[in-house]
């Protein structure tokens, strides 16, 4: 079992709702990320919150914004999204942002499909 | 700037047989290396690292990965293929110099015929 829990597992959104995606580990982790990944492809990065801080910001479009509510909670707020964001969206977890050398443990993933 | 580099996207073998996925990487400073399994429609988990320690490296499921630094290579072996082995297998690549930043090869996928 992950210890890293993404909810929700799937969703199906217009391109006008707002939803959010949410993350959530209790391994006293001090580093969240959000990824993007596409299918047949690597994971993209894109947030990083090190200490409930963003800290880094891959050049992501507005329409997602990230929020870190607590040590153990990462949300992911979507608005406005196009069919070309519909992917599998992964959240992973880190001791510290540069805690074991860049090992990272990962949730199952929120796949979203845009219509 | 670093980078890994998967060789062949997708990677075919037979059950007990052995299974070779190969990694190479580009880092101008020590590199800490990783291979990443992710099964269909889950996210990833981490089978192995390299941290600098010992250069052979064990990890779940009977795998494991050698570092060679003359060679620039990870590579990732298991004596025999099992069926439950089939998934995508990420190599990745950190350092200081990336703040640890975690770069992902492509991805092979292993497929294993009964």
């Amino acid at each position: 079992d992950t210890e890293v829990t993404q909810t929700p597992k799937h969703l199906v959104m217009g391109m006008t709702n707002k939803k959010s995606l949410k993350c959530e580990q209790h391994m006293g982790h001090r580093a969240m990320y959000w990824y993007k990944q596409k299918a047949k492809k690597p994971p993209e990065l894109m947030f990083v919150y090190s200490y409930e801080k963003l800290s880094i910001n891959e050049s992501v479009p507005s329409r997602f914004s990230p929020e870190c509510p607590n040590s153990s909670l990462l949300n992911l707020h979507l608005h406005a999204l196009q069919p070309e964001d519909s992917a599998l969206y992964l959240c992973a977890s880190s001791p510290i942002l540069q805690g074991s050398y860049g090992e990272l443990f990962f949730g199952e993933g929120s796949r979203l499909t845009v219509l | 700037a670093q980078s890994v580099t998967q060789l062949g996207s997708h990677v075919s073998v037979s059950e007990g047989a052995l299974v070779l996925l190969r990694c190479n990487y580009s880092s101008s400073v020590p590199p800490y290396l990783f291979w990443y399994v992710q099964y269909p429609n889950q996210g990833l988990q981490l089978l192995l690292k390299y941290t600098s320690a010992a250069t052979l490296v064990k990890g779940i499921n009977g795998f494991e990965a050698e570092f060679k630094k003359s060679e620039t290579s990870f590579h990732l072996t298991k004596p025999s293929a099992h069926m439950s082995d089939a998934a995508e297998y990420f190599c990745a690549v950190s350092s200081m110099d990336s703040s640890y930043k975690l770069i992902f090869g492509s991805g092979t996928r292993l497929l294993v015929r009964p």
